[in-house]
């Protein structure tokens, strides 16, 4: 089975800053990733799916990038409203899910 | 546009049932498999299985194999997820999600199922 790790898992930024999480795959998954935000106590939304590509609506700020086994997520310029846990969730052939842990971020 | 409603909080023994709903709207309901995922308190999220509201097929995480059963009824667009045999650590709010391109992109606003004796 596919492992997903993700670093840090917390960190505090100030506003405006560059947040960079990263998730790695125990093998290579290709673009196969997707990267989700959960606000506490709401369901997760989704931002960025096959590693790269802006869900529509989704603000700008937020990226990603990567294939194979690393992968990177990046908020431009960290906002008040992107307090929240942050996982990356890999699918394979069988559309069978393998979530990260989670980093959660907050706002110094 | 798309949502997702789920049946509200339950509260179980140990050893019970559970079934949860989930009905949709807003798109055609056979058209996108359905996800189901589970978040125990403060925990992160662990995927549980999907149906395929089409066909009726299914596939589970291991470790819910035998526990889980999907089911559907398209002429109500509702998924249902039920999990036997309950235990403590069964506790968890429990979400549906469609699923479009292997990424959740409409979910439920989940339901928290407490086991308790």
């Amino acid at each position: 089975d596919i492992q997903m790790t993700q670093s840090p898992s917390s960190l505090s930024a100030y506003v405006g800053d560059r947040v960079t999480i990263t998730c790695q795959a125990s093998q290579d998954i290709d673009n196969s990733l997707n990267w989700y935000q959960q606000k506490p106590g709401k369901a997760p939304k989704l931002l960025i799916y096959d590693a790269s590509n802006l869900e529509t609506g989704v603000p700008s700020r937020f990226s990603g990038s990567g294939s194979g086994t690393d992968f990177s997520f990046t908020i431009s310029s960290l906002q008040p409203e992107d307090i929240a846990t942050y996982y990356c969730q890999h699918y394979d052939d069988l559309l069978t899910f393998t979530f990260g842990p989670g980093t959660k971020v907050d706002v110094k | 546009q798309v949502q997702m409603v789920q049946s509200g909080a339950a509260v179980k023994r140990p050893g019970a049932s559970v079934k949860v709903s989930c009905k949709a709207s807003g798109y055609t309901f056979t058209d996108y498999y359905l996800h189901w995922v589970r978040q125990a308190p403060g925990q992160g999220l662990e995927w549980m299985g999907w149906i395929n509201p089409n066909s009726g097929g299914t596939n589970f995480a291991q470790k819910f194999q035998g526990r889980v059963t999907l089911t559907r009824d398209t002429s109500i667009s509702t998924a249902y997820m039920e999990l036997t045999r309950l235990t403590s650590d069964d506790t968890a709010v429990y979400y549906c999600a469609r699923v479009i391109s292997g990424g959740g992109d409409g979910w439920g606003q989940g339901t928290l199922v407490t086991v308790s004796s």
